[in-house]
């Protein structure tokens, strides 16, 4: 399977920190989406960047892609315990009709 | 807004025994998924739609079959469950294009004895 590859696979930090995921595929995308998804329950989409573009904000979120190194990495600022949750990236290949290839997941945990 | 519901929520069953998981959204979306969701393995596509009517394969389809006779449902079919298919269950919508962001159920949550 042409899986993402998240890591670390768990992160634990003090709330107001700065949080980075990172995210590497192994052929070309189309674009990366990252996902949010809180215990219990199903993915909320984040983000998404293109192959063409190299950076991205949104609120307290950027997301950044390097295609020559086949990765992309996830900051959340000023982490607050409400961003506790597990992280995917999603990979869109082209050809692939709409489908998505997710990663295992980062588990991250901000403490209060 | 109810984006994506999915029913039921929990089931146990029996190994051999059949059910369907049904999702329906009301995002008048073309594409629609199922997912699976297991421990350490992030989530693998079951079967897909681009259309009402319409159905393929994704990358773990043996053991289950899927319906889209309506734009707004779509059916995942488990003819005789297997322990090996006790997992969390995601279906998911999306517009047309490849830059369109899928939304996703809450999950049904099924186990095989």
């Amino acid at each position: 399977s042409q899986q993402g590859e998240e890591d670390p696979q768990a992160l634990s930090i003090q709330e107001g920190e700065n949080a980075t995921m990172n995210c590497s595929y192994k052929t070309s995308i189309n674009n990366l989406q990252w996902y949010r998804q809180n215990s219990g329950r199903g993915l909320v989409h984040l983000i998404l960047i293109r192959s063409n573009e190299r950076e991205k904000h949104s609120g307290r979120l950027r997301v950044t892609l390097d295609t020559s190194k086949k990765s992309s990495s996830l900051l959340i600022t000023a982490s607050r315990a409400a961003d506790t949750a597990s992280y995917f990236c999603a990979t869109r290949y082209g050809g692939s009709q709409g489908n998505l290839i997710f990663g295992k997941g980062t588990k991250l945990s901000v403490k209060p | 807004n109810a984006g994506v519901t999915q029913t039921p929520k929990f089931r146990v069953l029996k190994t051999g025994q059949s059910m369907t998981l049904l999702c329906a959204q009301d995002m008048n979306h073309e594409y629609m998924y199922w997912y699976r969701q297991d421990p350490g393995m992030g989530l693998r596509l079951i079967h897909y739609s681009v259309g009402e009517g319409t159905t393929a394969k994704g990358e773990v389809p043996d053991g289950y079959n899927v319906s889209r006779l309506k734009k707004q449902n779509f059916l995942l079919g488990l003819e005789s469950a297997a322990p090996s298919q006790t997992s969390v269950y995601f279906c998911a919508s999306s517009g047309q294009g490849s830059n369109q962001p899928q939304h996703f159920g809450d999950g049904t949550r099924l186990s095989i004895l």
